[in-house]
């Protein structure tokens, strides 16, 4: 019954390789994010989309897509991984993209090598 | 430019006294703020609102204090139990915003 899943939860790969995240929510939330947990602990927003639009977009590489299918998925392509982008990214939801509650996936611990 | 700052990484306290948490913001413009707490490898877990209209906010043994002059809150518990020992974070937007800006987390260790 989770609320909002991810997969995979942890990802090792390669410098140069492309990857997915993928995220589901069941809450019937009309809005998803991707937020980056860095090393430093600093939790920022990526990405938020309402009803499969994106209406946030963050100073963020353009190798970050995300592609949102339909309202209760959101998932997170990144291409050519650098060392950088290793990191914790969660995925999260709210009822609707004006300021409401994130509710949070598990994360997906990426390590890049 | 980090709007919302965690300054104490860590807080130890023994079981059954109070835990504070604090929080600073720079915007003067944020009017709701949201506490988490995060387990190891889980994510953040909704934990307490309060918007700029009150200066308190309780929920069973959590209460959070807002003092906008200060660009301040506080979050705290009591009283403190070992479950409770996780990181937490807060979180600041404006009302008629569409983002959060987290800080950099708390970690709390309750202390049996």
């Amino acid at each position: 019954d989770t609320a909002v899943s991810q997969t995979p939860k942890y990802l090792v790969t390669q410098m140069g390789n492309d990857k997915s995240i993928k995220c589901e929510q069941n809450l019937g939330h009309d809005t998803m994010y991707w937020y980056k947990q860095d090393s430093k602990k600093f939790l920022k927003i990526m990405f938020s989309y309402n009803n499969k639009e994106l209406i946030i977009n963050e100073t963020v590489p353009n190798r970050f897509s995300p592609k949102s299918p339909d309202k209760a998925h959101l998932n997170l392509h990144i291409n050519s991984l650098e060392l950088g982008d290793s990191a914790v990214y969660f995925c999260a939801s709210s009822q609707e993209w004006r300021t409401e509650v994130p509710f949070f996936g598990p994360g997906t611990r990426l390590t890049v090598l | 430019d980090q709007q919302v700052k965690q300054n104490s990484p860590s807080l130890s306290v023994q079981e059954g006294r109070i835990s504070i948490l604090n929080c600073d913001y720079t915007n003067s413009m944020f009017d709701y703020f949201l506490w988490y707490k995060k387990y190891p490898a889980e994510g953040p877990t909704f934990l307490i609102s309060i918007s700029s209209i009150k200066d308190k906010n309780e929920d069973g043994r959590f209460t959070v204090f807002l003092n906008k002059s200060a660009k301040h809150l506080s979050l705290h518990i009591v009283p403190s139990q070992p479950g409770d020992s996780a990181v937490y974070f807060c979180a600041a937007s404006l009302l008629t915003g569409n983002q959060f800006y987290f800080g950099t987390g708390t970690s709390l260790t309750v202390i049996p």
